[in-house]
């Protein structure tokens, strides 16, 4: 089952510390998105990219936070200086393409805490 | 923003019984998707809509996008253990914007 793959399921970090969550997208996808869930909340978009560009990032925090999609390798989700208020759960999507009708995939998430 | 309003927040009901979600949207969608997450686990996608009025199945799941494109439902069928979890909307506004907006999720909870 090549699904999404993120790694790791869980981060435990320090305030101050960098946390660095992976994605790998589903075989044949070169869309990836990243999705940020507070406890009892719904999903909310971070940033879209494709391979080597950021497309959309209105949704990713100005400070702290980036995101990359190399051409080879997994998509980071880079967060500096980690507070308690990062503590949640990140999904990665992915697509084959950008149409309407392409569905997203999530992966099973990361779960972060900031202690 | 775009916001997206579900409700009810949270369901108890017998095994059995059928379920009635439903999802509104100030803003118009060209597509709306529904989830289901199990704890611990990514949402995975039930149905998607594309067109004004589709009605749409599968298996005992049924949805529904408004002819206004700003409003969805979901049935469920004869609920069975399995169902339990939490059921998401999600629109999709597609004009190079690929991003999902989410509501806030049904929980289901099955009495047996």
């Amino acid at each position: 089952n090549a699904g999404v793959m993120q790694n790791p399921r869980h981060l435990v970090r320090r305030r101050g510390q960098e946390a660095r969550l992976r994605c790998s997208p589903m075989k044949g996808h070169s869309h990836v998105y990243w999705y940020r869930q507070l406890p009892e909340e719904g999903l909310k978009f971070m940033v879209y990219l494709q391979k080597e560009n950021i497309i959309d990032e209105s949704g990713m925090p100005k400070e702290r936070f980036s995101a990359e999609f190399p051409k080879e390798g997994p998509s980071i989700l880079r967060i500096q200086q980690v507070v308690r208020g990062d503590s949640a759960a990140y999904f990665c999507a992915s697509s084959r393409n950008f149409a309407s009708t392409d569905t997203q995939y999530f992966g099973p998430g990361t779960r972060l805490t900031v202690l | 923003g775009q916001q997206l309003n579900q409700s009810p927040q949270s369901m108890f009901i017998q095994e059995g019984e059928d379920v009635s979600m439903n999802c509104t949207s100030s803003s118009i969608f060209n597509t709306w998707l529904w989830y289901k997450q199990d704890p611990g686990e990514g949402p995975v996608l039930l149905i998607a809509l594309y067109k004004a009025g589709e009605l749409t199945s599968n298996g005992r799941l049924t949805a529904q996008f408004g002819i206004t494109r700003k409003d969805s439902f979901l049935n469920i069928s004869a609920s069975i253990p399995s169902d339990v979890g939490i059921y998401f909307c999600a629109g999709q506004l597609f004009q190079g914007a690929q991003k999902l907006v989410f509501g806030q999720g049904t929980r289901l909870t099955i009495n047996p």
